[in-house]
């Protein structure tokens, strides 16, 4: 079972690029989400998807993209990536929203460098 | 709004000895909290949750959690350290009852030594 699957592993962008990193899981899974992990600051939600078609921001959207034409797919876009945007980058789904439903699966992150 | 602070970035200890994480939360309505492990270049893996049910939690790898409301405690322990627990820890409270939309304490990383 391949899971949750991120590419690029590693990704090194110049200030003003964009870029989309991709999220992918062969689950079935309703939900998807994407994180941002920072030194001394745990994982903060970026963008969170509960269902093909339905995005919603979480607690720090600003300067990142999302959209969810399949329930498999989820991609995250930085449309001109900033420094501040350096971090490494999960995404996480599960089959609903519920705590019945099982625990979110996460990727292997990627590894995201803006200079 | 919920947080959870984790008490010590770094805590290191030797095999064999005892392992406790600290973490506490703020909540306004009965939480539902979770500790996850992250082993190096990987993501997150759940290690274990509560869920309003019993307060001594038990999950893999031979951790445990006990629920203290009267303390807005959920501190993680393992009563003897192995090498290959070496990793970071993070807790995590649901602001919304489920598995989702977790809110994050900045981890602390676990050491063990000979």
């Amino acid at each position: 079972n391949a899971g949750v699957t991120q590419t690029p592993k590693f990704q090194v962008l110049k200030t003003g690029q964009s870029m989309t990193l991709q999220c992918a899981q062969d689950m079935n899974h309703e939900y998807m989400s994407w994180y941002r992990q920072d030194p001394g600051m745990g994982l903060r939600l970026i963008h969170y998807s509960v269902g093909a078609g339905i995005t919603d921001q979480g607690e720090v959207p600003n300067g990142y993209n999302v959209s969810r034409s399949t329930t498999e797919d989820f991609p995250l876009r930085l449309l001109s990536a900033a420094p501040s945007q350096t971090s490494v980058y999960f995404c996480a789904s599960s089959p609903g929203t519920g705590v019945s439903n099982s625990p979110l699966h996460f990727g292997n992150g990627t590894r995201l460098t803006v200079t | 709004a919920q947080s959870v602070t984790q008490l010590g970035s770094h805590v290191s200890v030797s095999e064999g000895a005892l392992v406790l994480l600290r973490c506490n939360y703020s909540s306004s309505v009965p939480p539902y909290l979770f500790w996850y492990v992250q082993y190096p270049n990987q993501g997150l893996q759940l290690l274990l949750k509560y869920t309003s049910a019993a307060t001594l939690v038990k999950g893999i790898n031979g951790f445990e959690a006990e629920f203290k409301k009267s303390e807005t405690s959920f501190h993680l322990t393992k009563p003897s350290a192995h090498m290959s627990d070496a990793a970071e820890y993070f807790c995590a409270v649901s602001p919304s009852g489920g598995y989702n939309k977790l809110i994050f304490g900045a981890g602390t990383r676990l050491a063990v030594h000979p």
